[in-house]
């Protein structure tokens, strides 16, 4: 079954620091891969994808992210940390057969401190 | 072009009663979910349209009930409210992964499209 981990509930950097928040998916097929955003109160807004061919994928706002089948990860990454990057992430597996479903992580809430 | 809507934002229900959320995509897209999101535990699927007509159950279907109203509407209800209902509800919506030919669709290809949320206490 498909399944997405997210080791860390919570983490703190300071603004301008680079930032790696980390995701291990378990999937049987070469899986589709997301990464989601939620800002207080808000939905989710996608920063990033990967289906296949290139394994580091741009998103928005600076992020990106590395696909490493070895070690079933997905980890998203930024340089360089903004105040208004704190948020909850959550990293995501879909499949694109059946009814196209997604599974989520658990998310991992960043704070920014000054 | 609104994306995805969602009513109410917000609802408190007494345990029994029953209400019904309603959620709306206006971006043509075939697929549609239902999920609630809980603390420490990101997004569980509740239940699915995979297109017009189709619905099935995701993660944690029980006592909850939903309805493809047509392309654009799929609703969630609870018939008999519980505490442990009490939670954060998505709706989103999907473009499929084939048959779609316009390339900003293939691009945005397998993404979700969230709405706002709505906040539901059951008291």
């Amino acid at each position: 079954a498909q399944s997405v981990t997210q080791p860390d509930i919570h983490i703190t950097v300071s603004e301008g620091a680079s930032l790696e928040l980390r995701c291990n998916y378990s999937y049987g097929a070469t899986p589709y891969l997301f990464w989601y955003v939620q800002s207080p109160g808000q939905g989710l807004q996608l920063l990033l994808k990967y289906f296949s061919g290139d394994t580091l994928v741009q998103g928005i706002k600076g992020f990106e992210a590395e696909f490493k089948r070895s070690q079933s990860s997905f980890n998203l990454r930024k340089p360089s940390v903004h105040w208004s990057d704190a948020a909850e992430y959550f990293c995501a597996v879909g499949d694109a057969w059946g009814g196209f479903k997604t599974i989520f992580g658990a998310g991992t809430r960043l704070f920014v401190k000054a | 072009n609104a994306g995805v809507t969602q009513t109410p934002k917000f609802q408190v229900l007494k345990t029994g009663q029953s209400m019904t959320l309603q959620c709306a995509q206006d971006m043509n897209h075939n697929s549609m979910y239902w999920y609630r999101q809980d603390p420490g535990m990101g997004l569980r699927l509740i239940y699915y349209s995979a297109s017009e007509g189709t619905t099935d159950k995701g993660e944690v279907p029980n006592g909850y009930n939903v309805s493809r109203l047509n392309k654009r509407e799929f609703s969630l209800r609870l018939e008999s409210a519980a505490p442990s209902q009490t939670s954060v509800y998505f709706c989103a919506s999907r473009v499929p992964p084939s048959g779609t030919s316009r390339p900003e669709s293939r691009n945005q290809r397998d993404e979700q499209f969230f709405g706002p949320g709505t906040r539901l206490t059951v008291l």
